[in-house]
């Protein structure tokens, strides 16, 4: 089965610094997406960033990037110039493609800072 | 645009009482649609899932069910709530399979 690992369970960062979140996730799939979620204290999930395992360019959705290596199965995110309005719950998920089911890690809870 | 709404937006059950939760989407049509449970502390975890109008797939066995009677709402049920059941609950959409599922607001649920 496969399996989202998030091995921070919280982490903070400065305001206006860059942060790094970890991601690993174990799978035998090639075909498969990888997602960011962000969980506000309102607890609505938020898509913050999708990569698909066969793009070999790393995804970028503004202030918010990945890091996707494929081969050591990791896909960390990173924030740059960190807001107040970016702490939150961040949640790494892994679907396999042709699947219905999103898999989730644990959770990373990011403080920032001011 | 799309909207996806749920309610109630918090519920308190006493244990064996009944469950009806509801969600519905608008601004599209024959989405799919997903029921995932978060517990305390802990990511989330796939329910049930629909790719269309009465056709209900299960990840999890437990005592809850859902259905789907119209395209665009999605209802998740239970007959006699336990106490394992208090959690948060969202429902989810997508344009399909391979495609990004986007939340609703949630419904917090404690069984006393």
């Amino acid at each position: 089965a496969q399996t989202v690992t998030q091995s921070q369970p919280e982490m903070s960062v400065q305001e206006a610094e860059t942060v790094t979140l970890s991601c690993t996730y174990d799978t035998s799939e090639s075909d498969y997406y990888l997602f960011w979620y962000k969980q506000p204290p309102s607890r609505q999930m938020i898509l913050v960033i999708r990569q698909e395992a066969y793009k070999q360019q790393n995804a970028t959705e503004n202030r918010f990037s990945v890091n996707f290596q494929k081969a050591a199965k990791s896909f960390s995110l990173k924030i740059s110039d960190s807001q107040l309005g970016d702490a939150a719950m961040y949640f790494c998920a892994y679907r396999k493609g042709g699947s219905e089911k999103l898999v989730f890690g644990k959770g990373t809870k990011l403080t920032v800072n001011p | 645009s799309q909207t996806i709404h749920q309610w109630p937006a918090t519920l308190v059950q006493p244990v064996g009482s009944p469950l009806s939760l509801e969600c519905t989407v608008e601004g599209t049509s024959n989405p799919n649609l997903y029921w995932y449970r978060q517990a305390a502390g802990r990511g989330l975890q796939l329910l049930f899932y629909s790719v269309g109008i009465g056709q209900i797939s299960s990840e999890v066995p437990q005592n809850l069910s859902a259905s789907r009677p119209q395209d665009r709402q999605f209802i998740l049920s239970s007959k006699k709530l336990l106490l394992s059941d208090s959690g948060f609950y969202l429902c989810a959409w997508s344009q399909g399979t391979n495609y990004e599922q986007y939340f609703g607001p949630g419904t917090r649920l404690t069984v006393t």
